[in-house]
């Protein structure tokens, strides 16, 4: 079966470097949330976008933006990187109106040197 | 004080023993009541989830949530190795939201041949 798809994996950054990770949602799934988890934390909720419209916001710094297009996918779009900003992220995806059966991606590592 | 308090742990039992997983939060809103597996370097995995109290069983799983006492837990019944992992639990107050999540920071559960 599909999975939720993030791209890529992994990613290595410079500190104040810019960063854009993507999520493909599961098909017919419009609902699309973004996580942090850093190391040896609880994933923690940025933002979630339903119908390609921002829905919720969590603990996301100004410094990220992200978005949803038409297709249903998600770009988590990060700037000034920072040390801190070293986590995994995770992308979910759900179908409408079933949030707490959200499915998660594989995530992307995401390290600031 | 977070507001999801989980023990990380690391947990060791013999193979076969029965686990028990422990959650315990502090904001009366939440009315569904999740738990994930993580294995290490992947994406959490949907394992179970709950509204409101009582009992839910599915195969060697057992989830029950007590909203008296704000205290949920998982039960696994003949663990096996294959159990071994990191056990989130999450909570939200809607159930057919996009809102985001608010994640225990998992426990870690090693199942010893």
């Amino acid at each position: 079966a599909a999975g939720v798809i993030q791209s890529p994996r992994h990613l290595i950054k410079e500190k104040r470097e810019t960063a854009t990770l993507k999520c493909y949602p599961i098909p017919r799934h419009d609902t699309v949330y973004w996580y942090q988890q850093g190391p040896g934390q609880d994933p923690q909720f940025l933002i979630s976008f339903y119908e390609k419209m921002q829905s919720d916001k969590g603990s996301i710094p100004d410094r990220f933006s992200a978005q949803q297009f038409s297709d249903y996918h998600s770009e988590l779009n990060m700037s000034s990187l920072e040390l801190g900003d070293s986590a995994l992220y995770f992308c979910a995806s759900s179908l409408p109106r079933e949030g707490v059966k959200a499915f998660f991606g594989q995530g992307t590592r995401l390290t600031v040197v | 004080q977070k507001e999801v308090e989980q023990d990380p742990g690391p947990l060791s039992v013999p193979e076969g023993a029965i686990v028990s997983l422990n959650c315990t939060y502090s904001n009366s809103a939440f009315q569904y009541f999740m738990w994930y597996r993580q294995y290490s370097r992947k994406g959490p995995e949907l394992l179970m989830y709950t509204y409101s109290s009582g009992n839910k069983e599915d195969g060697r799983f057992t989830a029950q949530v007590d909203k008296s006492s704000k205290y949920i837990s998982l039960f696994i019944r003949d663990s096996q190795p294959s159990d071994s992992a990191t056990y989130l639990c999450a909570m939200s107050d809607v159930g057919g939201g996009a809102d985001g999540l608010t994640f225990g920071k998992g426990t870690h559960l090693i199942i010893q041949p």
